[in-house]
């Protein structure tokens, strides 16, 4: 099947640093990815959709400035976290469509757990 | 308004006992929907959708329309079936509009 991987995994960083996670569809193109925050024992919250060549598209409540979505290929997105405080920390997700198959049907990674001391 | 609602939080059932996980949806058209599955640790995966009716690890859910339901069921549950699973459906610009999950434990 369709493979995601998203990296680092886990990252611990100092406040007011910037950290850079990374999206990729390893065996299929994908023009959309979603990134997701997922707090302890809660639902998948979406933060923003990534569309390839194109500005990301933020849910309400998300600041654009605060997390920089980049989707430079059909395979890569990046979501960085700026000057991270204590209160990003959460467990970052990602997902991709690909080009073809069925709409709602989408791949994840498996996660990044970042940590803001 | 488009939403899907999954009213159990968390549900516990004994190891055999039949499983059934509740989700409601509010459309207006025609849905597709979905069962997403998280095990612990592990990445959210497609469990099954209603369009290919398809039974995955036992796993089946059907589209009542006029309950506007998708309720996930398992006629014996087994230990390895604890996970979250949640339930989804495409808007209209095909982003994935999801409820809030139930947390299924299954008791040895």
């Amino acid at each position: 099947g369709a493979v995601v991987s998203q990296h680092p995994s886990w990252v611990i960083c100092k406040s007011g640093t910037s950290v850079k996670i990374e999206c990729r569809s390893l065996d299929f193109q994908a023009t959309t990815m979603f990134w997701y925050r997922q707090f302890p024992k809660q639902s998948l919250m979406l933060m923003a959709t990534s569309n390839e060549g194109s500005k990301a598209t933020y849910e309400q409540g998300v600041e654009k400035d605060k997390f920089l979505i980049n989707h430079a290929s059909l395979t890569l997105s990046t979501l960085t976290v700026t000057s991270a405080h204590p209160e990003d920390s959460s467990f970052y997700i990602c997902s991709a469509r690909p080009v073809t198959g069925y709409s709602g049907e989408l791949f994840f990674g498996e996660g990044s757990r970042l940590t803001v001391l | 308004a488009q939403r899907v609602t999954q009213p159990e939080k968390l549900l516990s059932v004994f190891k055999g006992a039949p499983v059934e996980l509740k989700c409601n949806y509010s459309y207006s058209g025609s849905p597709e929907l979905f069962w997403y599955v998280q095990y612990s640790r592990q990445r959210l995966q497609l469990l099954l959708r209603h369009i290919s009716r398809e039974s995955i690890k036992g796993f089946t859910a059907d589209l009542n329309k006029g309950e506007t339901s998708f309720h996930l069921k398992k006629p014996f549950a087994q230990e390895e079936d604890s996970a979250m699973y949640y339930c989804a459906l495409p808007d209209s610009n095909y982003q994935l509009i999801w409820g809030a999950g139930t947390k299924l434990i299954i008791k040895p």
